[in-house]
């Protein structure tokens, strides 16, 4: 069964603009991951942020979590044509061993 | 390094027929995933190997699914028989993560199964 929900399921904004998505889950985990998915493609690993830690950076992206409320949110600064895909979270379960995903949501950028 | 290799790219079958994906994973990863994904869904694990051994397959249909990781390298999918809900995306994945250790996964490109 699917662990993490996204929210917005669909996101479509300016290029330059910020895109931020949220994704929350059930059980405790040992981390969350984001991926995203080109259409037709497989998913890239984007970030990675463990359990103990409150905030992340990557480049333009910007990850946190919060595990009392139990959720996660994803900022993409100064958006750009290229950044247009579905962004998945998944969340690897305290005491099992995989990763389970999100439904996604799909990011439209608009030149 | 190269990606994890998967084929074919497409395949279109009729129901009842029968259909096998191939995976070739990273060298040296020693987890290989099998995800089903169905269109506008997120990925669903079908079945986990580390090495050649199966670590969760309580999400694989076993009355038609099936999977093997011979030498605990390249691993194949088979449907057997195909249903028309069977009609999805069919991720492989690898990572390095030894059992606990669940590191970022690697995806190939993926098989894109019609069933007609």
């Amino acid at each position: 069964s699917q662990q993490g929900e996204e929210d917005p399921q669909a996101l479509s904004i300016q290029e330059g603009e910020n895109a931020t998505m949220n994704c929350s889950y059930k059980t405790s985990i040992n981390n969350l991951q984001w991926y995203r998915q080109n259409s037709g493609r497989g998913l890239v690993h984007l970030i990675l942020i463990r359990s103990n830690e409150r905030e992340k950076h990557s480049g333009r992206l910007r990850v946190t979590l919060d595990t009392s409320k139990k959720s996660s949110s994803l900022l993409i600064t100064a958006s750009r044509a290229a950044d247009t895909a579905s962004y998945f979270c998944a969340t690897e379960i305290q005491g099992a061993q995989k990763l389970v995903f999100g439904q996604g949501t799909r990011l439209t950028i608009n030149p | 390094e190269a990606g994890v290799a998967q084929s074919p790219r497409y395949k279109i079958i009729e129901k009842r027929q029968s259909v096998a994906f191939w995976c070739n994973p990273i060298s040296g990863h020693a987890t290989l995933y099998w995800y089903q994904q169905i269109l506008g869904q997120g990925p669903k694990l079908l079945i986990q190997f580390q090495n050649n051994g199966v670590v969760d397959d309580s999400q694989l249909p076993k009355d038609r699914f099936s999977a093997e990781r011979l030498k605990g390298v390249d691993s194949t999918l088979k449907i057997q028989p195909a249903k028309l809900e069977d009609s999805a995306v069919y991720l492989c994945a690898s990572s390095l993560g030894m059992r606990g250790q669940i590191r970022p996964e690697t995806f190939g490109s993926g098989t894109r199964l019609t069933v007609v």
